[in-house]
């Protein structure tokens, strides 16, 4: 059974601030996917990493694969009101079915002015 | 450019009342999946499809039925509604599960509450 934890659960800050959120797997797998979700909404995309130590950019978002390939990070820089919502991240393992993706129970970020 | 459409947006039923989700997409994905999503407890798979006349049982499964008759729709239902089936529901695509291209395509979301 594998186990995916995302830290924190919880984080509220200040417009302007750094954080850091942490995904993190008991298993290897083979692609990771970064999701945001806003209130009244479904979770859209943000990014696919799938090589181990990978680190993609989108603009003040930083995403990055460990190289063991069993966790990975996402760090927002100057954060701004408009980042506020759910952040989940997404595993694929290798020899997964078609029974999809494991999401982690997410990440909820509050942004304040 | 509709993407994943779900019917209804809200609902309210009584315990032991049956009602149907509806999923469309647009998308011509040969996969789809309905997810419940819950308060400290993240997304989980309740039951999927790898294609048109085919279904197939995810985490939690128990109290729900679903249909794939056409490859564009993927239908939820709930035969006898419990209070534990008060949920946000959600409904997503793939077009394929080559890795790092299974990306899935979300939509907005049914609320139903059970009294």
């Amino acid at each position: 059974t594998q186990l995916l934890e995302q830290s924190p659960q919880f984080l509220s800050i200040q417009e302007g601030e750094n954080l850091t959120v942490y995904c993190n797997s008991s298993s290897v797998f083979s692609s990771l996917q970064w999701y945001r979700q806003e209130p009244g909404e479904g979770p859209v995309l943000l990014v696919t990493v799938v090589t181990g130590g990978e680190v993609k950019k989108l603009k003040r978002l930083t995403f990055q694969f460990g190289d063991a390939r069993k966790d990975s990070s996402l760090h927002i820089t100057a954060a701004q009101p408009g980042d506020t919502g759910l952040y989940l991240c997404a595993l694929e393992y290798s020899g997964g079915g078609a029974d999809g993706l494991t999401f982690g129970k997410g990440t909820h970020l509050i942004i304040q002015p | 450019n509709a993407g994943v459409t779900q019917t209804p947006k809200f609902r309210v039923l009584k315990t032991g009342q049956s009602m149907t989700l509806l999923c469309a997409q647009d998308m011509n994905h040969e996969y789809m999946y309905w997810y419940r999503q819950d308060p400290g407890m993240g997304l989980r798979l309740i039951h999927y499809s790898v294609g048109e006349g085919t279904t197939a049982k995810g985490e939690v499964p128990d109290g729900y039925n679903v249909s794939r008759l056409k490859k564009q729709n993927f239908l939820l239902g709930l035969e006898s509604a419990a209070p534990s089936q008060t949920s946000v529901y959600f409904c997503a695509s793939t077009p394929g599960l080559a890795v790092g291209a299974n990306v899935l395509t979300f939509g907005a979301g049914s609320r139903l509450t059970v009294l």
